[in-house]
């Protein structure tokens, strides 16, 4: 069946550093695509979308990238803090039927060392 | 601006036993969710609702009902508790636009049956 899935389940970086997220999708008629943050004891919190008629969005030290030609999505976070340190997960959607009800990956954790 | 509100926040159920997962929200949104959440794992769709009398199976709704009379409120039933129905609950609501949803989630419910 049709899926979101992550390449890395945990990601350890240094303060400072910048961060990557991957997200793979397998279905070629996902058009919107949305990233969350959810802290520990917290529900998921919207960071960025993207539309499939783009291929790249930036917001506050956040950028996503898609690839629609390998079915990918990247989370690039500029500067990493601690206060990153949380579990991110990609959304993909459909615009079919007009629904836009949301399947999401397992998610990748993101640990951000001082 | 209160958003989604879940009751309640944490609740031990014994096996075989029923309860109610309230939510409401304040926004306003046609589109409302539950999602439950286990351990290192992703969103899984629960039930959703596109509007006030509306609701829709999602990916795994056995063992579950909902109800949507009002615009506000979505609760979540859960008839006969099994252990596998122990996970964290998230509500979530959202406008269905055209182009995409975001989806603003509640703080959760962790719940556990024994």
């Amino acid at each position: 069946g049709e899926s979101v899935g992550l390449h890395l389940p945990t990601l350890s970086v240094q303060e400072g550093d910048n961060s990557i997220i991957n997200c793979a999708y397998s279905n070629s008629a996902s058009d919107y695509f949305i990233w969350y943050k959810q802290e520990s004891g917290k529900g998921p919190q919207f960071i960025i979308d993207i539309r499939s008629n783009m291929d790249k969005r930036q917001g506050q030290r956040v950028t996503v990238l898609l690839n629609k030609t390998v079915k990918h999505l990247s989370l690039q976070i500029a500067a990493t803090q601690p206060g990153d340190s949380a579990v991110y997960f990609c959304a993909e959607s459909t615009s079919s039927g007009g629904s836009y009800i949301p399947t999401f990956g397992r998610g990748t954790s993101l640990i951000v060392h001082p | 601006n209160a958003g989604v509100t879940q009751t309640p926040k944490f609740r031990i159920l014994k096996i075989g036993q029923s309860m109610t997962l309230q939510c409401t929200q304040d926004m306003n949104h046609n589109y409302m969710y539950w999602y439950r959440q286990d351990p290192g794992m992703g969103l899984k769709l629960i039930y959703y609702s596109v509007g006030a009398g509306i609701t829709d199976k999602g990916e795994v709704p056995n063992g579950y009902n909902v109800s949507r009379s009002t615009t506000e409120d979505f609760p979540l039933r859960l008839e006969l508790a099994a252990p596998s129905q122990t996970s964290v609950y998230f509500c979530a609501s959202s406008y269905r636009t055209g182009k995409g949803n975001t989806i603003y989630f509640g703080e959760g419910s962790w719940l556990t049956v024994v």
